[in-house]
Order: structure tokens, then sequence, then C-alpha cells
């Protein structure tokens, strides 16, 4: 079965730090991997994913993240964080469209940015 | 904006009651899942569809039921309602092709059930 796990329910930032949120998977084949951001009463909006090739993706909004086998992780990072930042990410495995089974998603991480 | 719209945007109900949650697609779109977030978790695959014909399903009981329509919007039905449905309720399409497979899903802006 597949399973995501996102360690830590709330992060606080200063803005202008740095960022990672973790992440960590259990996925029986090759898994595709996503990260969400959700605004206070809006949908969902994908900032990345990976299936294979480079093991650090880009993605919108100046985020990125890391996808290392070893460790089933696939840590969020963003250098810099700006205050419109602050929102619910959740981490999400499964297929590309989310296929017979669905994306499995984490509790997700409330980012909180301090001024 | 993704071009999925989902109505109502509230809605309150009672135990017991029967619900009905809609969902137009993007543009093009021939699929669409069905999640359900509960408050302060992920959300959960409820079920998804393909040409109008159920494609996968969840961890959720026969009371949840689906439509797609040839125009491929789509519909949520949820039969006695209790107290744990409370939830938003996202709706996300995409497109499925037979050489690529799907691609990826935009999400709605979801529909929150409360049920009383």
């Amino acid at each position: 079965a597949q399973s995501v796990t996102q360690p830590d329910i709330h992060i606080t930032v200063s803005e202008g730090a740095s960022l990672e949120l973790r992440c960590n998977y259990s996925y029986g084949a090759t898994p595709y991997l996503f990260w969400y951001v959700q605004s206070p009463g809006q949908g969902l909006q994908l900032l990345l994913k990976y299936f294979s090739g480079d093991t650090l993706v880009q993605g919108i909004k100046g985020f990125e993240a890391e996808f290392k086998r070893s460790q089933s992780s696939f840590n969020l990072r963003k250098p810099s964080v700006h205050w419109s930042d602050a929102a619910e990410y959740f981490c999400a495995v499964g297929a590309e469209g989310g296929g017979a089974d669905g994306l499995t998603f984490g509790k997700g991480t409330h980012l909180i940015i301090q001024p | 904006e993704t071009g999925v719209t989902q109505s109502p945007t509230h809605l309150i109900k009672t135990r017991g009651q029967q619900v009905t949650l809609r969902c137009s697609s993007q543009s093009g779109h021939n699929t669409v899942s069905w999640y359900q977030q509960a408050l302060g978790q992920g959300p959960q695959f409820i079920f998804q569809y393909y040409r109008e014909e159920e494609n996968g399903r969840g961890n959720f009981p026969p009371r949840f039921s689906g439509l797609q329509f040839p125009n491929y919007s789509s519909e949520l039905n949820v039969n006695a309602l209790e107290l744990d449905d409370s939830a938003l309720y996202l709706c996300a399409s995409s497109l499925r092709l037979a050489v690529t497979g799907t691609e990826k899903l935009f999400f709605g802006s979801g529909t929150q059930l409360s049920v009383l």
C-alpha cells in the first residue's frame, strides 16, 4: 500500500529565510511524487512533480525538491520565503494523473511566515 | 484559475439526508476524480471516472456514488449522510490519452459540506 508521511504539522519561518519541508513515502513501484500547495478556501495547486531523471526538480514560485530513493524522501525547499508562501503544503504519491488508485496525500504541513 | 468549477461552494445538510455535488471539468479533459479532505487532513481519493465509467475507487462505502456525463461534467452523490462526512470535497480533472496516459490533475476549489 502506498503512504506518505509529512513529519512536521506546522513550520514557522522568517520572511527571507530558507525553507525545507519533509516528505517520506512508501510505494510499491517507481512513483510519481508531487508537491501541492493549498491556500485557505482554495483547491490544490501543483508546485512540482518527479518521476524519473534528474533527482533535483524545479517547480513554480521558486520551489525545488530533491528525490532520494535510498531515504524514500522527497523534500521541498525554497532558498528565500515570501509572506505569500504562507499556506498548507501537501506531498503526494501515485500515478501521473492519479490513476485508478488515485493520489495518496500526506496530512500536510502548515507554513507560517514571520515578518 | 484551473478551469475546474465546483458548485455549490458551501452546503449544510443534516444527518441522514442525501447530497449532490457538481463539478465542471476543464475544457477537453475526459477524466474526473473526487477527493474528500477532512479538517486538518490531506485529501483522500474517493473515485475516478473515465468516459462515464468508474475507473477506480478508494476506501469509501457504496453510499458514495458518482456520475460523469458526456460533456465530462460530473456529480458526487452521498446518501445517508453521517457527521463524519463533513469535509471539503475536491474535484480534479485531467486528460487521459491512449498513448501517453493521464496527464496532470487540475483541482477545483472544492465544496465545503457540513453535516449537522
